[in-house]
């Protein structure tokens, strides 16, 4: 059974800066690539990032790039996003997803989701 | 970048209806068009890949079709549990990007 788990969102304080995890399992972790996807409360769905499987290639949108980092390590099933200069709108629940195939841009097992809240 | 507009942004519907959403790209993305449901505070689920590709599981009332750059999601026959919030979400180049989401509730 696929099962994705985000872990360490929490509280911090504007200009700070947090670690996501996600651990994966039940599948070749190393033959998919892998996705965040934030969702600020009561909004829609943002795509924020993408990582290769190999780690080599990675993508950013627009609102994130400069100051979040996405990576993995594939020899322990995880998928990370570095998170600094971290800003109020920054504010949401965070989720990895895996993508449906090893060619595919659509994503079918997604993670429970962390909360991320970016307050003083 | 390729942004993406849904309509309607919400719909009231009755069990047994037909719910048709619409999802329109500002370029052409070919196929690389997917579908997913969200009940609240839930992760999305994935229901149509490649435009009108039914994941397993998903039941057949859902169905995806395309023309040119407009995408729509059908339910034929909408049942109690597909209240949700319904993402279309472009894979067909960087940035990737979701849909503003149609809010299907109860009329």
């Amino acid at each position: 059974e696929v099962q994705l788990l985000e872990s360490g969102g929490g509280l911090v304080q504007p200009g700070g800066s947090l670690r996501l995890s996600c651990a994966a399992s039940g599948f070749t972790f190393s033959t998919y690539a892998m996705t965040w996807v934030r969702q600020a409360p009561g909004k829609g769905l943002e795509w924020v990032s993408t990582i290769s499987t190999s780690g080599s290639t990675t993508y950013y949108a627009d609102s994130v790039k400069g100051h979040f980092t996405v990576s993995r390590d594939n020899s322990k099933n995880t998928l990370y996003l570095q998170m600094n200069s971290l800003r109020a709108e920054d504010t949401a629940i965070y989720f990895c997803a895996k993508a449906y195939t090893t060619s595919s841009r659509a994503f079918d097992y997604w993670g429970q989701g962390t909360l991320v809240t970016v307050s003083s | 970048d390729i942004q993406m507009t849904q309509s309607p942004s919400s719909v009231s519907a009755s069990v047994g209806d037909r719910v048709t959403i619409t999802c329109r790209a500002t370029q052409a993305i070919s196929s690389w068009l997917a579908w997913y449901q969200q009940k609240p505070g839930k992760a999305p689920k994935l229901l149509i890949s490649a435009a009108s590709s039914l994941q397993s599981g998903v039941p057949s009332r859902f169905s995806g079709s395309a023309s040119g750059t407009d995408f729509t999601l059908t339910i034929s026959s909408l049942q109690p549990e597909d209240f949700a919030t319904y993402y279309c979400q472009q894979g067909n180049s960087f940035p990737f990007a979701f849909g503003p989401g149609t809010k299907v509730d109860v009329k």
